[in-house]
């Protein structure tokens, strides 16, 4: 079936540093990626849509400045976290969809910002 | 708007217990169903699906039916076990713009 590999799946920063979070959809093009992220006890919060060469779609709320999503090929996504700060500290999740497959989730990342 | 509601967790059960979590739902459209599980740790799986009506969805002892009458995709099992015990997920798609609109999640704890 469909793979979605997310990397890494954990990771501590110094505040105002930045992370970059890597999505790959391993066996299947993904037309569509998604980024949420999830506080804990909480359901996932849709951050941004992506679509491969185009801009990402961002949610009401989410700073686009602060999470940046690079969409550059059908198999990769890469949502950078620019000068995190502790409130940042949360479990990314992407996924990625295909007409074939659905969606498709990657493992999440937990970002601890410190 | 379109919304997901679950019922609320943690739903704490003894291991072989009949499982049901309540999964309602609010759209404009004809929407797909879905459940989603959350291991501890680990990311979202799939668990299963439903795409119209009066569908019903299975997998590793789960089922669900879509339910149009009553906007309803409640989640089932017959005999829990130890390993079951995760966040589960209910969500739906309208197609549109391919989001998918999530319940809160539903932490389920299953004891020996």
């Amino acid at each position: 079936g469909a793979v979605v590999s997310q990397h890494p799946s954990w990771v501590i920063c110094k505040s105002g540093t930045s992370v970059k979070i890597e999505c790959r959809s391993l066996d299947f093009q993904a037309t569509t990626m998604f980024w949420y992220r999830q506080f804990p006890k909480q359901s996932l919060m849709l951050m941004a849509t992506s679509n491969e060469g185009s801009k990402a779609t961002y949610e009401q709320g989410v700073e686009k400045d602060k999470f940046l999503i690079n969409h550059a090929s059908l198999t990769l996504s890469t949502l950078t976290v620019t000068s995190a700060h502790p409130e940042d500290s949360s479990f990314y999740i992407c996924s990625a969809r295909s007409d074939l497959d659905g969606y498709t989730f990657g493992s999440g990342t937990r970002l601890t910002v410190v | 708007g379109d919304s997901v509601t679950q019922m609320e967790g943690p739903v704490t059960l003894s291991e072989e217990a009949f499982l049901t979590i309540n999964c309602t739902y609010t759209a404009t459209g004809y929407p797909s169903l879905f459940w989603y599980v959350q291991y501890p740790g680990e990311g979202l799986q799939l668990l299963l699906k439903a795409t119209k009506a009066d569908d019903k969805g299975s997998n590793k002892g789960f089922e669900a039916t879509y339910r149009k009458e009553t906007t309803s995709f409640h989640l089932e099992k017959g005999s829990v076990q130890v390993s079951d015990s995760a966040v589960y997920f209910c969500a739906l798609n309208l197609g549109s713009n391919y989001q998918l609109i999530w319940g809160a999640g539903t932490k389920l704890i299953i004891k020996p």
